[in-house]
């Protein structure tokens, strides 16, 4: 069984620019999350999706971030215009049911904002 | 908002020797998970335990709740170089999806 994909791995880019982040969970899962880890921290809910609709996007900066699951597939996080404080790994992770079961993650995109 | 602390933050150890991480939090829980993630990677699950058990154990790993102090711990017997990573304990309520602590970073020399 394939396991959560995502890409890029690394992104490096300059303050106020634009990135985009893209995650392919595990087939089958519904459940669909995007965690910011900043170093030496565990990680931080960003948004949380049920199939193509959001279930939390309470800790989403939503002055700069934006996350879509359009399909209730594949599912895209954007920073723009980006800040050297967003310098984190962004980790996709997906799950069978919504609440209380495992969390399967994705090996991550580093983001380094210069 | 972190839900869980884990302590120590740091840990040295001897490979074979047992390593003992712990975890707090402050509300009610309908489950605690333990996750590993080795340096540059993602998390990998290693087990979950319900509100209404005490322990559970998984190969050389031994997690016990105790949700009156709202505390767990995860016993690593027998420890492996390669267990060097760092430990997240994850916590659920009703209707939440899992907060993480800020983990312990375990380091197992051989």
């Amino acid at each position: 069984e394939a396991g959560v994909a995502q890409s890029p791995r690394y992104k490096i880019i300059e303050k106020r620019q634009s990135v985009a982040f893209w995650c392919n969970p595990i087939s089958g899962h519904a459940t669909l999350y995007w965690y910011q880890q900043i170093l030496g921290q565990g990680p931080k809910l960003l948004i949380q999706f049920q199939n193509n609709g959001v279930v939390d996007d309470s800790q989403l900066p939503k002055d700069r971030f934006s996350a879509e699951r359009l399909k209730g597939v594949d599912s895209t996080l954007k920073i723009q215009p980006a800040k050297l404080e967003d310098s984190a790994v962004y980790l996709c992770a997906s799950s069978l049911e919504i609440y209380g079961n495992t969390i399967y993650f994705g090996e991550g995109s580093w983001l380094t904002v210069v | 908002s972190q839900q869980g602390e884990e302590d120590p933050q740091a840990l040295s150890i001897q490979e074979g020797e047992n390593a003992t991480m712990n975890c707090s939090y402050k509300t009610s829980i309908n489950n605690l998970q333990w996750y590993r993630q080795n340096s540059g990677r993602g998390l990998v699950h290693l087990i979950l335990i319900r509100s209404n058990e005490r322990e559970k154990h998984s190969g050389r790993l031994r997690v016990t709740l105790d949700t009156s102090k709202k505390s767990s711990s995860l016993l690593i017997t027998a420890s492996r170089a390669a267990d060097t990573a760092s430990y997240f304990c994850a916590t659920d309520q009703a209707g939440t999806a899992l907060i993480f602590g800020k983990g312990t970073t375990l380091s197992v020399s051989s």
